[in-house]
């Protein structure tokens, strides 16, 4: 079993749509990342969580420390926000703190 | 302006051969990483670097190995030994080692 889960590994929504994708994680961390990798490869950081919310313009991580559980919310979806969305932890019990990756979210929003 | 690159985007080597993938940042960052990413999996760390002159293997060492000479740059080298190189490889650096992670564009290694 995988030490950090997300579901769904693939989504497809109409644009205008509110959007969840969740991670599950098996480990005690010190953080959560949620990054955004584009079709040419690219990944940029969108979010770091320790506890609680984030929200960065249409954009809202959530984060439950005790069940394990992290969501990504994107509202008034659009195509632009096609790409993988991954999930990362930073294991506190890990050798060196290492980060632990999710296998991404592939999401597809249709115009 | 301040990043990270990575070049070539686009990299072929023949069976054999070694290669070297450059990563460079100047955004004045101590620590560096470098990733590999397979079709259906999870980003791996290869090896990181938490300080010039210092580098630490990470969980896919094998087969590759790396320098960090100067601060801004942490090129990789995917030696023969390599089983399995064809990959998109992503570098990635940090102010310190746990803040967060800004990602370079990534080299897509072919080896034919």
């Amino acid at each position: 079993k995988n030490e950090v889960e997300q579901s769904p590994q693939n989504l497809t929504a109409q644009e205008g749509e509110f959007i969840t994708i969740n991670c599950s994680y098996s480990v005690g961390i010190s953080a959560l990342h949620w990054l955004q990798q584009h079709p040419g490869g690219g990944i940029v950081s969108l979010f770091m969580l320790s506890s609680g919310k984030k929200k960065h313009g249409r954009l809202i991580a959530t984060i439950n420390i005790q069940e394990k559980h992290s969501s990504l919310h994107i509202t008034a979806s659009h195509p632009r926000d096609s790409a993988v969305y991954i999930c990362a932890v930073r294991s506190e019990w890990a050798r060196d703190d290492k980060i632990i990756f999710g296998k991404g979210t592939r999401l597809h929003i249709l115009p | 302006d301040g990043g990270i690159t990575q070049s070539p985007k686009y990299l072929f080597r023949k069976e054999g051969q070694n290669v070297t993938l450059s990563c460079e940042q100047n955004l004045n960052h101590d620590a560096m990483y470098w990733y590999r990413q397979d079709p259906g999996q999870g980003l791996r760390l290869i090896y990181y670097s938490q300080i010039v002159n210092d580098f630490q293997k990470g969980d896919i060492a094998e087969g590759y190995s790396v320098s960090r000479e100067k601060k801004e740059s942490f090129p990789l080298t995917v030696t023969s030994a390599q089983k399995n190189p064809t990959a998109f490889y992503l570098c990635a650096s940090s102010l310190g080692y746990t803040d967060t992670q800004y990602f370079g564009p990534g080299t897509r290694l072919t080896v034919l």
